[in-house]
């Protein structure tokens, strides 16, 4: 069963705005990521936060994870017509392994020049 | 170094037909696994490898067998293909549990 699920489904912004994405989970978890995935293309890692932390920066990427109300946020400040992609969430920590990460179903950023 | 790399990009079988897809890292990476990509249902998990000669089930192995005789290889086998088999399939690896995982670019698979 799905461990994230991201909230929006889809997202249209246009370019130099921020863009907010959320990521709700349902058991405890070791870490939480934020991978992209251009269209046809694999995901790339963005960002890893781990339980014990509360924010994360990455460049223009800030991840927020709040453990008791098992949810996270990825934020994309100024954004550019190249970020246009799909974004999951990734939890591990699933039946007390590490290795098996858990994907939501993704959240479509479009970014209009 | 080519990171993940996965054969074929693209293949069309037919119901019944068996292939292997291929996949193949070269970051000495322990873990590797199988997700599958369908529309509205995110990545799902197949199969998984910590290390050479050790294999699991993920969340959708029905279908589907692994191997892995070397570090480097993960095959995903399917033994007879189902028209609910078409989908985008996705290797994966990383170094440690927990870690980012390094993902190829994907086969996409038509079962017809």
């Amino acid at each position: 069963s799905q461990q994230g699920e991201e909230d929006p489904q889809a997202l249209s912004i246009q370019e130099g705005e921020n863009a907010t994405m959320n990521c709700s989970y349902k058991t405890s978890i070791n870490n939480l990521q934020w991978y992209r995935q251009n269209s046809g293309r694999g995901l790339v890692h963005l960002i890893l936060i781990r339980s014990n932390e509360r924010e994360k920066h990455s460049g223009r990427l800030r991840v927020t994870l709040d453990t008791s109300k098992k949810s996270s946020s990825l934020l994309i400040t100024a954004s550019r017509a190249a970020d246009t992609a799909s974004y999951f969430c990734a939890t591990d920590g699933s039946g007390g392994s590490n290795y098996k990460l858990t994907f939501g179903k993704g959240t479509l950023l479009t970014v209009n020049p | 170094n080519a990171g993940v790399t996965q054969t074929p990009k693209f293949q069309v079988l037919k119901t019944g037909q068996s292939m292997t897809l291929q996949c193949a890292q070269d970051m000495n990476h322990e873990y590797m696994s199988w997700y599958r990509q369908d529309p509205g249902m995110g990545l799902r998990l197949i199969h998984y490898s910590v290390g050479a000669g050790i294999t699991d089930q993920g969340e959708v192995p029905n279908g589907y067998n692994v191997s892995r005789s070397t570090t480097e290889d993960f095959p995903l086998r399917l033994l007879s293909a189902a028209p609910s088999q078409t989908s985008v399939y996705f290797c994966a690896s990383t170094l440690v549990g927990g870690s980012p995982l390094h993902f190829g670019n994907g086969t996409r698979l038509t079962v017809t």
